[in-house]
């Protein structure tokens, strides 16, 4: 079993459709992170929560520490947020490079 | 400020050959750090360079080695190709205790 689990793996919404993405792990973490990448394979980080919910934009990222789970939420989707969201975690020891990541969730927001 | 940047983009090699690749992290980062993404697969971290210094190491054979720069740019190297080597490869800076990292878009690695 993985230690970061994602889902679901793929994902195909109406523009305007609210979407949410769902990470869980099994390790103890220091932070956890959401990241974006696109087809071209550039990575770009949109959150990094320890605790509670963070919002930016359209997007909101959430995460239960007790439960050890965590959600992206995109709201009013737009054709551009298609790509594929990773959920990663940085375990609590180590090195901060040392991140776990999950699969990931290929988004398509069609038009 | 200049972000993370790779090369080369795209690379084709041929099974026991070696590669060099290469990272220039953004400005003011200190920290380097390699992952290897296999087709449909999430990215794997290889090793974390600090000050010239590995920093960490994932779970990777010796043949894949690392070198951090003064400037504190950094290469991978892979010897003895393999087939299972095909991959995009990720570098990512950051400064030392601060997060996030920032991602270069990659170099994709085919091997034949």
């Amino acid at each position: 079993k993985n230690e970061v689990e994602q889902s679901p793996q793929n994902l195909t919404a109406q523009e305007g459709e609210f979407i949410t993405i769902n990470c869980s792990y099994s390790v103890g973490i220091s932070a956890l992170h959401w990241l974006q990448q696109h087809p071209g394979g550039g990575i770009v980080s949109l959150f990094m929560l320890s605790s509670g919910k963070k919002k930016h934009g359209r997007l909101i990222a959430t995460i239960n520490i007790q439960e050890k789970h965590s959600s992206l939420h995109i709201t009013a989707s737009h054709p551009r947020d298609s790509a594929v969201y990773i959920c990663a975690v940085r375990s609590g020891g180590g090195s901060q490079g040392n991140l776990i990541f999950g699969k990931g969730t290929k988004l398509s927001v069609k038009p | 400020e200049t972000g993370v940047t790779q090369s080369p983009t795209h690379l084709i090699k041929t099974r026991g050959q070696q590669v060099t690749l290469r990272c220039s992290s953004q400005s003011g980062h200190n920290t380097v750090s390699w992952y290897q993404q296999a087709l449909g697969q999430g990215p794997q971290f290889i090793f974390q360079y600090y000050r010239e210094e590995e920093n960490g190491r994932g779970n990777f054979p010796p043949r894949f080695s690392g070198l951090q720069f003064p400037n504190y740019s950094s290469e991978l190297n892979v010897n003895a190709l393999e087939l299972d080597d095909s991959a995009l490869y990720l570098c990512a800076s950051s400064l030392a205790g601060h997060q996030p990292q920032h991602f270069g878009d990659g170099t994709r690695l085919s091997i034949l």
